[in-house]
């Protein structure tokens, strides 16, 4: 089975601009969630979506938002680029809800100048 | 609220050593406890995760994990250490102190581990 993909792995931007990051889960698994990556905070919660619904959300600005596909693909935005939304940014998927371990994409690195 | 916290940054040890990674948790409820380890330039990686049962769980690599209720703990252990255990190491707990039914994960803020020939 193949993995959980995302694109792009790198990106970089302008501050201001808007940016969209893409997450295919695996196969058969519904549940997706994102989460952003930075060496001062850590690891932090964004969103979880499944079966097309957001679940739950993290502590983030309004400026971040996404959404799930029907086909469970999701995809984020964030826009308004702030310097400090510099991060790598994972996105995880699971079969269900709950307890089941969640498998991480390699990530998309996002630099904001 | 839900945390953890892994107590040590960094973790050294000599290959052939037995480890241990520290993990300790607070939850509401019964914990549903994770590991993953992170190369550098990678995503995460899931070894073990502990939800009910012993209390000894095995994953993968050769890594184990040992939950302790009365410490809350869950600490990450490996008899024999290799160099390529060099990584990054997450203690997770999933959050169910609010929505129910949800995958979030919380992490601890990680412990890098660096074996030594």
């Amino acid at each position: 089975k193949a993995g959980v993909t995302q694109t792009p792995r790198y990106l970089i931007k302008t501050r201001g601009q808007q940016v969209t990051l893409s997450c295919s889960p695996i196969s058969g698994h519904r549940s997706v969630s994102w989460y952003q990556q930075t060496p001062g905070q850590g690891l932090q919660f964004l969103f979880e979506y499944f079966s097309e619904t957001q679940r739950n959300k993290g502590n983030f600005p309004g400026r971040f938002s996404g959404r799930q596909f029907s086909n469970s693909r999701s995809e984020m935005n964030v826009s308004t680029l702030e310097l400090g939304d510099s991060a790598l940014y994972l996105c995880a998927s699971s079969f269900g809800q709950g307890a089941g371990e969640q498998f991480f994409g390699p990530g998309t690195r996002l630099t904001v100048l | 609220a839900q945390s953890v916290a892994q107590p040590e940054d960094q973790v050294n040890v000599a290959e052939g050593n037995p480890l241990t990674v520290k993990c300790t948790y607070s939850v509401s409820g019964n914990p549903y406890l994770f590991w993953y380890v992170q190369y550098p330039n990678r995503g995460l990686q899931f070894l073990l995760k502990y939800i009910t049962g012993d209390n000894l769980v095995k994953g993968s690599y050769g890594f184990e994990a040992e939950f302790n209720k009365s410490q809350t703990s869950f600490h990450l252990k490996k008899p024999s250490a290799l160099v390529s255990d060099s990584a990054l190491y997450f203690c997770a707990v999933r959050d169910n102190g609010g929505t129910s039914n949800t995958g979030k994960l919380i992490f601890g803020q990680g412990t890098t581990l660096q074996v030594k020939p």
